[in-house]
């Protein structure tokens, strides 16, 4: 069965640093996302994206963060300089049509620790 | 702004109970509704959806209503089993399907 795949599972790094997190969606699918859940809290959105650009973006979704579809498989997630509160679990999600009724496949999830 | 309520867990239950986790929302508009679940080491799943009121999502045993009246979406399952332990979450989504999910809920079911 088709699955959404990302990487790293966890990642550790300081503040300050630089991180990408990335995920390969679906093949067919044409919507991409990007959720976070920090400890204890909701999953919120932080961004969507379509036809090689954004789509919609949350407040969350500062000038720190940038996502990219650099090869037509992977769909990443840039934080340009990690902050603590940026301590999270990522979720990357697709889906193949839009729409209010169409499901969105979701990975496993990063987990990314800010020190 | 839209949001989702889900009850407060963790929740244990023994194998064979009678499950009820409670979803309400609030929302402009007629949003569609959706149980995920997220089982240890795995990424969300959609377990069931409603698109409209009155309609009843129902998979794996689990069903849940989508009431307009009370703006709630509760999620039930006449005999839970071990292997429904995970983490249930409720959410919305509205026309660009960005969705708006609750805290979620952790369901442990003891054999």
């Amino acid at each position: 069965e088709p699955e959404v795949t990302q990487t790293p599972s966890h990642q550790v790094t300081q503040m300050g640093q630089e991180v990408i997190l990335r995920c390969v969606p679906i093949s067919n699918h044409l919507y991409f996302y990007w959720y976070r859940q920090i400890l204890g809290q909701k999953v919120e959105f932080l961004v969507s994206f379509y036809n090689n650009e954004i789509s919609e973006k949350s407040e969350i979704f500062d000038d720190q963060f940038s996502v990219e579809r650099p090869d037509g498989s992977n769909f990443t997630l840039k934080i340009r300089s990690t902050k603590l509160e940026d301590s999270a679990m990522y979720f990357c999600a697709s889906s193949e049509v839009q729409g209010y009724s169409g499901e969105l496949f979701f990975g496993e999830g990063s987990r990314l620790t800010v020190l | 702004g839209n949001s989702v309520t889900q009850m407060e867990g963790p929740v244990t239950l023994s194998e064979e109970a009678f499950l009820t986790i409670n979803c309400t929302y609030t929302a402009t508009g007629y949003p569609s509704l959706f149980w995920y679940v997220q089982y240890p080491g795995e990424g969300l799943q959609l377990l069931l959806k409603a698109t409209k009121a009155d309609d009843k999502g129902s998979n794996k045993g689990f069903e849940a209503t989508y009431r307009k009246e009370t703006t709630s979406f509760h999620l039930e399952k006449g005999s839970v089993q071990v292997s429904d332990s995970a983490v249930y979450f409720c959410a919305l989504s509205q026309r660009a399907q960005k969705l708006v999910f609750g805290q979620g809920t952790r369901l442990t079911i003891n054999p």
